[in-house]
């Protein structure tokens, strides 16, 4: 069985930076299609960021220069650097697993969330 | 690019509940759906256009016709009510993009 479990999440001043993380298991964080889909309250889903087994990457618009995903194979951990925070980045982030590219419904698999919250 | 949802659908139990999912890339990717309870994190209903996940009631089911795809539930229940996406990709296959999502309100 696939588990995504995030970490990281919490109360930032604006122009603070967080790092996100998010265990894997059942899969290797490596060789599958990884991201991050990000809910504002009250707000539909987003897709914020990517990474492709070949270790390309991907971003939307609103987080490209200060966002950056990566991940930590022999810990099996996917990580989002966030930097330049904004209250427009308040939401609870989804760690994610093969949204694109799966071989197979049991691979579709989303974290729990954790709760970012940008704020004075 | 976008993907268009109706704001929300109401239905009374037992009845069938309709969401459409309009996109242009549609007929080139393939649709997946998701339920989405308050607090709690999506759920994939539908894969692939009409596959359900082990574990989803029959009552949903997916289709797709052109630059729309279809989530229908058959026989609504009081706990499907909840806000329900369509997920797809650009044309280029290279992100995830999301409709805005429906609440399905059961009367």
């Amino acid at each position: 069985e696939v588990q995504l479990v995030e970490t990281g999440g919490g109360l930032i001043q604006p122009g603070g930076s967080l790092r996100l993380s998010c265990a894997v298991l059942g899969i290797g964080v490596s060789n599958n299609y990884m991201g991050w889909v990000r809910q504002a309250p009250g707000k539909g889903l987003e897709w914020v960021s990517d990474i492709q087994p070949g270790g390309t990457t991907h971003y939307a618009d609103s987080v490209k220069g200060r966002f950056t995903i990566s991940r930590d194979g022999p810990k099996n951990t996917l990580h989002l650097q966030m930097n330049s925070l904004r209250a427009e980045d308040t939401a609870v982030y989804y760690c994610t697993s093969n949204l694109l590219f799966s071989n197979s419904w049991i691979d579709v698999v989303w974290g729990p969330g954790t709760l970012v919250s940008v704020s004075s | 690019y976008e993907l268009t949802q109706p704001p929300s659908v109401s239905v009374s139990p037992g009845q069938t509940a309709r969401i459409t999912c309009s996109g242009d890339a549609l007929p080139k990717q393939y649709s997946y759906w998701y339920q989405q309870k308050a607090g709690q994190a999506p759920v994939l209903v539908i894969y692939k256009d009409n596959e359900r996940p082990s574990g989803i009631p029959e009552r949903f089911s997916g289709s797709s016709s052109g630059t729309t795809v279809t989530l229908t539930i058959t026989g609504v229940h009081a706990e499907d009510e909840a806000d329900y996406y369509c997920q797809s990709a650009d044309s280029s296959k290279t992100y995830p993009v999301f409709g805005g999502g429906t609440k399905v309100n059961v009367l």
